[in-house]
């Protein structure tokens, strides 16, 4: 299995340029997650999702937007990149919500610069 | 203010030798304690979840410890490997969902042989 997919690696974008990353899993994972991981910090929680149809905002949602029209699937679209939208930007999975044995998987990230 | 401190921010330690890295945490309410590795380049991979109710938990040659009373952690790693060079990241649940994780910013540690 595949895992969690995002594409692509790398990116360079101008300010106040847009952007989608792609995210794609094939656990058939209800759960999905976008973070950004910042030099010498936690990760930071952008959106989520619950399942198709459904999203909600996380902790640093502001220039960011996502959608979710299918349980494999949740882009991460970035309008008029700013630099300080400079990072890493993971997405992940969980096969279930609540606690125990529900880690999460990780795609190997998008690192993006914004000049 | 929900926060997760961990200690040493890196580690150099020569293979075969053990090492103990630290996680303090003030996140209420409490939920679990997650330890992820980060290879570099890489998206964190999980290595134990402990609930409150579980002090030791072990994967292999990594040992997590958890005291909720301190509110302290510790993943203790065994007879290293260069393999083991990584970040590791303290991760606290505040509730029951994976989107109320509070995440350390990692201990970096280095293998050399």
């Amino acid at each position: 299995n595949a895992g969690v997919t995002q594409t692509p690696k790398f990116r360079i974008l101008k300010i106040g340029q847009s952007m989608t990353l792609q995210c794609t899993q094939d656990m058939n994972h209800n759960y999905m997650y976008w973070y950004r991981q910042d030099p010498g910090m936690g990760l930071k929680l952008i959106y989520y999702s619950v399942g198709a149809g459904i999203t909600d905002k996380g902790e640093v949602p502001n220039g960011y937007n996502v959608s979710r029209s299918t349980t494999e699937d949740f882009p991460l679209r970035l309008e008029l990149a700013a630099p300080s939208q400079t990072s890493v930007y993971f997405c992940a999975s969980s096969s279930i919500q609540g606690v125990g044995n529900s880690p999460l998987h990780f795609g190997n990230g998008t690192r993006l610069t914004v000049t | 203010k929900n926060q997760v401190e961990q200690s040493p921010q890196s580690l150099i330690i020569l293979e075969g030798k053990n090492c103990t890295l630290q996680c303090n945490y003030t996140v209420s309410p409490f939920s679990n304690l997650r330890w992820y590795k980060q290879d570099t380049g890489r998206g964190p991979v999980s290595l134990t979840i402990m609930t409150f109710s579980e002090n030791t938990k072990s994967n292999g040659r990594y040992t997590a410890t958890l005291d909720a009373d301190t509110k302290q952690s510790s993943l203790h790693i065994t007879a290293s490997q260069l393999s083991d060079s990584a970040s590791y990241i303290c991760v606290v649940s505040a509730g029951d969902s994976n989107y109320q994780l509070i995440w350390g910013a990692g201990t970096k540690l280095i293998i050399k042989p």
